[in-house]
């Protein structure tokens, strides 16, 4: 059974900090990737990591993918108070894996930022 | 171009009724999903198709059917609600798993609030 966990769950910071939250798989992924949501919203993407070594950056957010290690990161540069939400990560690994054909997803990082 | 459509926004049940959650789209996706979302928690598969006429189940598919007999129409019917049912459903589509890079992420909906009295 694939299971997804994210870490920290909960996160507090000021803006102008940089931080990283962390989402480990236990099996082989076809895809990896990063959602918003915000409080009674839908998600958003952000992010889809195919490869090994995969990194992408949009704004103030990266994220990275290491299939060697089933991990992959979303790093914060500089935050700021409109990132305030919280960030899923969700593992597809319907062919390597032998799942379903849908995501499965981590618990999330509630993330809010201080002015 | 609306993308996923659900509704209704909200409902309240009690025990033992049942109702349709409908999900439309409007991407011309072949793949479509449900899933739920307890509170504090990530969503989780219960229903997906893969395209019109076929369905599967996914992790948590027990008290629940779909069907899909179009390539936009993909409802969750609950049949004898339950407590344990409560949570919020989101619908979502995609393009199929092999399409271009950049179009294969999946589009979630607004949200169905379920809350089984």
């Amino acid at each position: 059974e694939l299971k997804v966990e994210q870490n920290p769950l909960f996160l507090s910071m000021q803006e102008g900090k940089n931080y990283t939250i962390y989402c480990n798989y236990s099996t082989t992924s076809d895809r990896l990737y990063w959602y918003r949501q915000d409080p009674g919203k839908s998600l958003e993407s952000l992010f889809v990591l195919l490869s090994n070594g995969a990194v992408k950056q949009e704004g103030r957010l990266m994220a990275s993918l290491d299939t060697k290690a089933r991990l992959s990161t979303l790093h914060i540069t500089a935050a700021v108070h409109d990132l305030s939400a919280t960030y899923f990560c969700a593992v597809d690994c319907r062919y390597s894996g032998g799942g379903a054909d849908g995501l499965t997803f981590g618990k999330g990082t509630h993330l809010i930022i201080q002015p | 171009n609306a993308g996923v459509t659900q509704t209704p926004k909200f409902r309240i049940l009690k025990i033992g009724q049942s109702m349709t959650l409908q999900c439309t789209q409007d991407m011309n996706h072949n793949y479509m999903y449900w899933y739920r979302q307890d509170p504090g928690m990530g969503l989780k598969l219960i229903y997906y198709s893969v395209g019109a006429g076929i369905t599967d189940k996914g992790e948590v598919p027990n008290g629940y059917n779909v069907s899909r007999s179009t390539t936009e129409d993909f409802p969750l019917r609950l049949e004898l609600a339950a407590p344990s049912q409560t949570s919020v459903y989101f619908c979502a589509s995609s393009y199929s798993f092999w399409a271009e890079h950049g179009t294969d992420t999946q589009y979630f909906g607004p949200g169905t609030r379920l809350t089984v009295l």
